[in-house]
């Protein structure tokens, strides 16, 4: 199964933008990146997936690099609420849809 | 509201004791899955469902069983719960195509003495 590599944490300033990176060099051209949050005590929460292009959305960015082996999750103004664990993972259909969820990055985010 | 109920939500029980953790969903999704998660161990698939009948295991299904005989519901049951059992369990949803972008539930905390 492949597998993403993540920061065990980082930290931001509020209302600063943050790049959460995440590296997938085993990654299959089927694969999809998905990334999803768990804020505290609450089941994770999607955020953003894509294949091969850049991702925008209203929670977030997606950069996938050219050779698809590392993406980056970039949150545009971090807020208070944005403090969670966020997962990078990969899925796809070939592996019946299997979400192999990581240890994930614990964001940090100061007043 | 599209979403993914679970219940109960918090749960202690006995070792031996039967117990069943419901999960039903209102998007008529096909695909749903059950995970645990435990500390430093993160979220760990138990079992997953492709469509009505169609089940098979995840990454650590021992000690579970599941079934979908409706599409929209999807139980976990633990025919002889043991204290390692004690766990977050997520019980989750999404459309079978494409990027299969899941919908978890709330979680149900269950603890086994």
């Amino acid at each position: 199964d492949a597998k993403t590599t993540q920061p065990n944490s980082m930290e931001s300033n509020e209302e600063e933008p943050v790049h959460l990176p995440c590296n997938h060099s085993t990654i299959s051209g089927t694969d999809y990146i998905h990334w999803y949050r768990q804020l505290p005590s609450q089941g994770p929460e999607y955020v953003i997936h894509g294949l091969t292009s850049n991702v925008n959305n209203r929670m977030a960015s997606l950069a996938i690099a050219e050779d698809r082996k590392s993406s980056t999750l970039i949150l545009h103004r971090a807020t208070l609420r944005d403090a969670a664990v966020y997962y990078c993972i990969l899925s796809s259909r070939d592996s019946s849809y299997k979400l192999i969820f990581g240890s994930g990055t614990r964001l940090l985010v100061r007043p | 509201e599209a979403q993914v109920t679970q219940n109960p939500r918090y749960l202690i029980t006995v070792t031996g004791k039967k117990l069943t953790v419901t999960c039903s969903q209102n998007m008529n999704h096909e695909y749903m899955s059950w995970y645990r998660q435990d500390p430093g161990l993160g979220l760990r698939q138990i079992y997953y469902s492709m469509n009505v009948e169609v089940t098979d295991k995840g990454d650590v299904p021992e000690g579970y069983k599941v079934s979908r005989k409706e599409k929209r519901n999807f139980p976990l049951i633990l025919e002889s719960p043991s204290p390692n059992q004690t766990s977050l369990y997520f019980c989750a949803s999404s459309l079978a195509t494409g990027a299969n972008v899941l919908t978890f539930g709330a979680g149900s905390r269950l603890t086994v003495l």
